[in-house]
């Protein structure tokens, strides 16, 4: 069982959807919980983190973690071309490294 | 803001030749990061290094592979003998350590090609 799974997509949605990703894991140990946005042949740019269980809103974003469903999610609101991008989650075991474990990412397209 | 500066942008090498990826972190990270993302997969984790040594490498980061900081600013990697599939986006990462995860940034990341 891979420890980080997330449907590749991609999605397409129009402008002003509300739009849901999500990731399961397998690893209890994962403490940190993000959410980066990538541009094609970018690097990963940070949207969200959360830490342990619970929902963390910022702006048209909201991501929420289920520690006892392992089970991650980002949601956009009111989305928008600008939007269009692969969303990668990420988690971290809080160890001394912080090495990121990453999703495969998620295409995301909206449509004007 | 402050940004991770990594060169080359694209970087094309015969197979067998030596590569550097440069990376310059943001200037009051303590901890970098080496990861690599071969077109069409996931982004993966090669190496973390502190305080002038590897902290944690994974097993993709074998004897071919070697990280530097040689003056302070520039953070490098070094593939010794690149193969063909060692095509693939490298991306730099540095975090403060007293931030925890807000301050891991990524570079836009070097492009390597290897013919």
């Amino acid at each position: 069982q891979k420890e980080v799974e997330q449907d590749p997509g991609p999605l397409s949605v129009p402008e002003g959807a509300i739009v849901s990703l999500n990731c399961t894991y397998s690893n209890s140990a994962f403490q940190y919980f993000m959410w980066y946005r990538q541009y094609s042949r970018k690097g990963p740019e940070l949207l969200m983190y959360t830490y342990s269980s619970g929902n963390k809103e910022d702006g048209r974003f909201t991501a929420q973690v289920d520690k006892s469903s392992k089970y991650i999610s980002l949601f956009i609101r009111d989305s928008q071309p600008s939007d269009s991008a692969t969303y990668l989650c990420a988690m971290i075991r809080g160890d001394s490294s912080y090495k990121l474990i990453f999703g495969s990412g998620t295409r995301l397209l909206v449509r004007p | 803001e402050p940004e991770v500066t990594q060169t080359p942008s694209h970087q094309v090498t015969q197979m067998g030749q030596e590569v550097i990826l440069r990376c310059v972190p943001i200037s009051n990270h303590l901890y970098f990061y080496w990861y690599r993302q071969i077109l069409g997969q996931k982004v993966e984790f090669l190496v973390s290094f502190y305080n002038n040594e590897i902290s944690e490498k994974s097993e993709i980061f074998d004897d071919q592979f070697s990280v530097e900081r040689p003056d302070g600013s520039n953070f490098t990697l070094k593939i010794r003998s690149t193969k063909l599939e060692d095509s693939a986006m490298y991306f730099c990462a540095s975090r403060r350590i007293e931030q925890g995860v807000e301050g891991y940034t990524f570079g836009s990341g070097t492009r390597l090609t290897v013919v």
